[in-house]
This record gives structure tokens, C-alpha cells and sequence, in this order.
């Protein structure tokens, strides 16, 4: 019962570095989802797809990437990383669009400095 | 602009008794989803409740139940029975069903009283 695996959970990144969180998730589901989480604050899509080789942006999408080259996994990358870019990453997935359950990850906590 | 507030950054409650929690949130739009979400300090995010807009009957599971008011756009949160497993954040949020970004609140953080 795996359910969504990020990779991860912790990294300290100095700036300018790049990186990229792993996310994996065994329930074959369609849509995935990167979301980031600020102190104090709700959380904010960064990138979704809705199934493999489709992805498409959030609300915050500027200094990543992501591709989806299976229905597995959807790998976040990030470029030149800079202080902004410190915070707790979820990954989710669900069966359907955001009108279903979304199954999230355990969280990547990342600190750049 | 599609928001959700949650004024209520943290709340207490003795253990076996009931807490309600706040969430207002603002769409001009009718058709969408309203979700409670419970994140305990492990991080993992997990679904507690999930309400359809259409439907005027409040959602229950169990010892959670809501509060739906669509005219006044207030989706609270009520838990009965507190358990010292409630203590969590918890989140608030709502989809539109034409898109796939779940707008979020800011978070309640639940403190249980043994």
C-alpha cells in the first residue's frame, strides 16, 4: 500500500543548484499534481497533468519543471534554485479531476540557501 | 479572486468534546466542491470530508460533519467526540469543476486537551 512516494524528504540546496523531487505513485491513477506549502499559508499548485507526456501549469509554476513520462511518475524539477523556492513540496494524485480525492505524499522539505 | 479563509489560525478543544471550525470562501461560480483536509504532523495531507455545491445536504463521516451555507459561501467544519488523534492541521479548500486547481485556506491548527 505505497500509495504516493516522494523523494526526498529532506535536501539543503545552495543557491543557484538545481535539483529534482521524485514522485511516484502505484494506483494508476490519471492526474498528478506538484503543490508547494508556505508557512502560515494554504497550498499552491505549481504544475498538473492528467495523464502521461500531458502537463500543464499551476499558479506558481516559475522556476520549475516537470515532465510525465508514464502514469507513474512526475518528477519535479528545480532550476538555479533561489531562497523563494524554500519550502515543503507535496505531490498528489487522484482517480479523477480535483472533484475527486486527492492522495498526497509525505512532503519534501527543502531549504535553499 | 478565489479565496478561502480560515480565521481561525488555531483552536482547542478538551478531548470527547465537539469543535467547530470556520472556513468562508468567495466564487462567483455555482458548480464546485468544497473539501476538509486533515494534515497531522507526519505532513501527510488526507481527506476528511468532501461536500458537492449541488447538494444541500451537509456531508457526514462519521464524527466529522459540515456546516454548508452556499448563500453565504460558509462551509464549517464540525467534529464530535474529539480525539487526541484530531490534533492536526486542518485545511480547508474548494474546487471548481471546470478546472483542476484546488484553492486552499490558510490552515486551523486543532489542539486536543487530554
Amino acid at each position: 500500500n505505497a500509495g504516493v512516494t516522494q523523494t526526498p524528504k529532506f535536501r539543503i540546496l545552495k543557491i543557484g543548484q538545481s535539483m529534482t523531487l521524485q514522485c511516484t505513485q502505484d494506483m494508476n491513477h490519471n492526474y498528478m499534481y506538484w503543490y508547494r506549502q508556505d508557512p502560515g499559508m494554504g497550498l499552491k499548485l505549481i504544475y498538473y497533468s492528467v495523464g502521461a507526456g500531458i502537463t500543464d501549469k499551476g499558479e506558481v509554476p516559475n522556476g520549475y519543471n516537470v515532465s510525465r513520462s508514464t502514469t507513474e511518475d512526475f518528477p519535479l524539477r528545480l532550476e538555479l534554485a533561489a531562497p523563494s523556492q524554500t519550502s515543503v513540496y507535496f505531490c498528489a494524485s487522484s482517480y479523477r479531476q480535483q472533484t475527486g480525492e486527492l492522495f498526497f505524499g509525505e512532503g519534501s522539505r527543502l531549504t535553499v540557501l | 479572486a478565489q479565496t478561502v479563509t480560515q480565521s481561525q489560525p488555531e483552536m482547542s478543544v478538551q478531548e470527547a468534546e465537539t469543535v467547530t471550525l470556520s472556513c468562508t470562501y468567495d466564487t462567483s461560480e455555482s458548480d464546485y466542491y468544497l473539501f476538509w483536509y486533515k494534515q497531522p504532523p507526519s505532513r501527510q495531507m488526507i481527506l476528511v470530508i468532501r461536500q458537492e455545491a449541488y447538494k444541500q445536504q451537509n456531508a457526514t463521516e462519521n464524527r466529522f460533519s459540515v456546516n454548508f451555507q452556499k448563500a453565504a459561501k460558509s462551509f464549517s467544519l464540525k467534529i464530535s467526540d474529539s480525539q487526541l488523534g484530531d490534533a492536526a492541521m486542518y485545511f480547508c479548500a474548494y474546487s471548481l469543476n471546470s478546472n483542476y486547481q484546488l484553492i486552499w485556506g490558510a490552515g486551523t491548527k486543532l489542539i486536543i486537551k487530554p
